[in-house]
């Protein structure tokens, strides 16, 4: 059965500190490893999707990397608006697609 | 506007009741997903639909049930409800089975 973690739960950031959110996973066989970010009480948003180990994708002040295991989301120079939950999936072979429970980020100003 | 539409946006309505949540997937998409999302609870799989048949089940309770119709809108339909129903639906459409979602703004049922 796929599954997904994330680390850590919450977090809390002032403005300006880079840090970095993980997405631990098992998979049959990956397809896919989706990001998304949500606000309270909006639909997710997609933001990536990486298909490979080694595979980087970079979007304003985020980007994620994926490893075999993990995926990385790393969050340069943060903004009180990039505070929400983020969400990573993944997608096997069969087209399952499992969310994990999500990190939530606040950013300080 | 993610090009998924949701009605309505908020509900509310008794214990017993029976309600249906609308969704219309974004142009060209086939598949139509619906997930729950309860307060601290992350996003649960209930139903897939694609181009009109069903194709995946997740944790949906007898007492709801699905269809997409043939101009690929769905309908979610949720009866005998009760307190711990309340929640938002999200219904999420893509243009096969794989690949991202692209989600609506969602239902937020609140049942008294």
């Amino acid at each position: 059965e796929d599954q997904v973690t994330q680390s850590p739960e919450a977090l809390r950031l002032q403005e300006g500190e880079s840090s970095s959110l993980n997405c631990s996973y098992t998979v049959s066989g990956l397809r896919g490893l989706f990001w998304y970010r949500q606000d309270p009480g909006k639909g997710p948003e997609f933001l990536f999707t990486l298909y490979s180990a080694g595979e980087e994708k970079e979007k304003e002040r985020l980007k994620a990397t994926l490893t075999k295991k993990e995926s990385f989301l790393h969050i340069t120079a943060p903004k009180p608006e990039d505070s929400a939950t983020y969400l990573c999936a993944v997608q096997d072979y069969g087209q399952n697609f499992v969310f994990g429970p999500g990190t939530r980020l606040s950013v300080l100003p | 506007d993610s090009g998924v539409t949701q009605t309505p946006k908020h509900l509310i309505t008794a214990t017993g009741q029976r309600v249906t949540l609308r969704c219309s997937p974004r142009s060209g998409d086939l598949s139509v997903y619906w997930y729950q999302q309860s307060l601290d609870q992350g996003l649960q799989f209930l139903i897939q639909y694609y181009n009109g048949e069903e194709r995946a089940k997740g944790n949906i309770l007898e007492r709801f049930s699905a269809q997409q119709f043939p101009d690929l809108h769905s309908e979610l339909n949720l009866s005998s409800l009760e307190l711990g129903d309340s929640a938002l639906y999200f219904c999420a459409s893509s243009l096969g089975g794989v690949g991202g979602y692209t989600f609506g703004s969602g239902t937020r049922l609140t049942v008294v």
